[in-house]
């Protein structure tokens, strides 16, 4: 099935340092989600977007749904221990079924 | 509290055995999913239904059945006819088949002996 490109695919960083990480689609889409997901658990949905250029924030998380629809950013800024896990993200457009999840970046943090 | 419940969290199975994994939601939604992931995979679609009553075929459904009889339940059945069956099981829902927030259970890990 179809995947979304997710970069970078892997972050090892020092706690208290900032984390970038994008999602690219070849097809628009009118939601993007941000999702983490920690070993044996069922993803956790971070943060929702519906419009186009909407920036939308929960707690330390930042997420920016793109201007051509076709991407989507999410940063996390002072980064701890427990922020470690893999993210991904994931797009969909009305009238269809389907969601489309991006390959995962697996963020490591070092205290 | 609102939310999706998967179970059983572990399941051993042994070949040519049929197993049941369950999925409640009592969030009120519409559509429900069920993924399978695998280790550097992501997930991968088996079936979703849009409705009570209604079901379809996802992107890997062979091997697999689902019932749809209540709002709240999409029971996943992992038939003996599944080649590959040992994976992690994750069900879903959202208020509209592709529409809105998508939620997942905690996950059901199915492992075959």
């Amino acid at each position: 099935g179809q995947q979304l490109n997710q970069s970078p695919q892997s972050m090892f960083i020092q706690e208290g340092e900032d984390v970038s990480m994008n999602c690219t689609s070849s097809s628009i889409f009118n939601t993007w989600l941000w999702y983490k997901q920690e070993p044996g658990e069922g993803p956790v949905l971070l943060i929702a977007l519906y419009k186009a250029g909407e920036l939308t924030s929960n707690g330390r998380l930042t997420a920016q749904f793109g201007i051509t629809r076709k991407d989507s950013f999410l940063n996390i800024s002072a980064s701890i221990p427990s922020d470690v896990g893999i993210y991904f993200c994931a797009g969909s457009t009305s009238g269809t079924y389907k969601y489309i999840f991006g390959t995962g970046t697996r963020l490591k943090v070092l205290a | 509290d609102g939310g999706i419940t998967q179970s059983p969290k572990y399941l051993f199975r042994k070949e040519g055995q049929n197993v049941t994994l369950s999925c409640e939601q009592n969030l009120n939604h519409d559509a429900m999913y069920w993924y399978r992931q695998d280790p550097g995979q992501g997930l991968r679609l088996i079936y979703y239904s849009q409705i009570v009553n209604d079901f379809q075929k996802g992107d890997i459904a062979e091997g697999y059945s689902v019932s749809r009889e209540k709002k709240e339940s999409f029971p996943l059945t992992v038939t003996s006819a599944q080649k590959n069956p040992t994976a992690f099981y994750l069900c879903a829902s959202s208020i509209g088949a592709g529409t809105g927030e998508l939620f997942f259970g905690e996950g059901s890990r199915l492992t075959v002996l």
